[in-house]
């Protein structure tokens, strides 16, 4: 039983931000959003988490709604080296990361 | 940021054979580790943590006995696939939480079985 829901995949401009939507009606008032991504034939990269409030970091900005239902990565300016499948994971602090199929972003010139 | 290395990147292996995989965090001390498998087109599953000094604990239909794993030292884990066949064949990735919130993953391990 997946904990969250993502589009199979998206399409973004270069230049453009990109927005990523999860759902995750379920989460736990414990439970973390993570946000990783995984390059072609590479291992996942840490984005981004947050509890309830929003965050922001060098990478990505991370907007969760106010019942936590649900979230949305933004990507400020995609870039071609962006283009991967990118996971929305809910996971207590020290949880296991549980995989679903994430989004398959393709960044387009 | 931290750093997971994993060795080797890829492996071929004739069936029936044993492969060991190794998983290091080479900035920090890691005593949680974790190990996936990705079949090709698919998602992450994870299959096993690796807790330093103790018995791993592993996902439900993971067999403990035809994935071995140790964690000998605080910046290693090791995975060994024992009794190879085809059907293991897969990318095996390691990943560890420095400081209990995000984790590292390391590049991954490609094993082909012959």
């Amino acid at each position: 039983d997946a904990k969250t829901t993502q589009p199979t995949s998206m399409d973004c401009a270069e230049g453009r931000a990109a927005n990523l939507p999860c759902n995750h009606s379920t989460i736990s008032g414990n439970e973390y959003v993570y946000w990783y991504r995984q390059i072609h034939s590479q291992g996942p990269q840490y984005i981004i988490h947050g509890l309830k409030n929003n965050e922001t970091n060098e990478m990505a900005s991370l907007i969760i709604t106010e019942d936590r239902k649900s979230s949305t990565l933004i990507l400020p300016h995609a870039t071609l080296r962006d283009t991967a499948v990118y996971y929305c994971i809910v996971t207590d602090s020290w949880g296991k990361l549980q995989f679903g199929a994430g989004t398959q972003v393709v960044v387009t010139p | 940021g931290a750093v997971v290395s994993q060795h080797p990147s890829w492996v071929i292996c004739k069936s029936g054979t044993s492969v060991k995989i190794e998983c290091r965090s080479l900035d920090f001390q890691a005593t949680t580790m974790f190990w996936y498998r990705q079949f090709p087109k698919q998602s992450l599953m994870l299959m096993a943590t690796s807790n330093e000094g103790s018995k791993a604990t592993y996902e439900q239909g993971v067999e403990k006995d035809k994935f071995l794993i140790n964690h000998a030292s605080l910046t290693l884990s090791t995975l060994t696939v024992t009794s190879a066949h085809p059907e293991d064949s897969s990318f095996y990735i390691c990943s560890a939480p420095p400081a209990g919130y995000e984790q590292y993953f390391g590049p991954g391990t490609r094993l082909t079985v012959t």
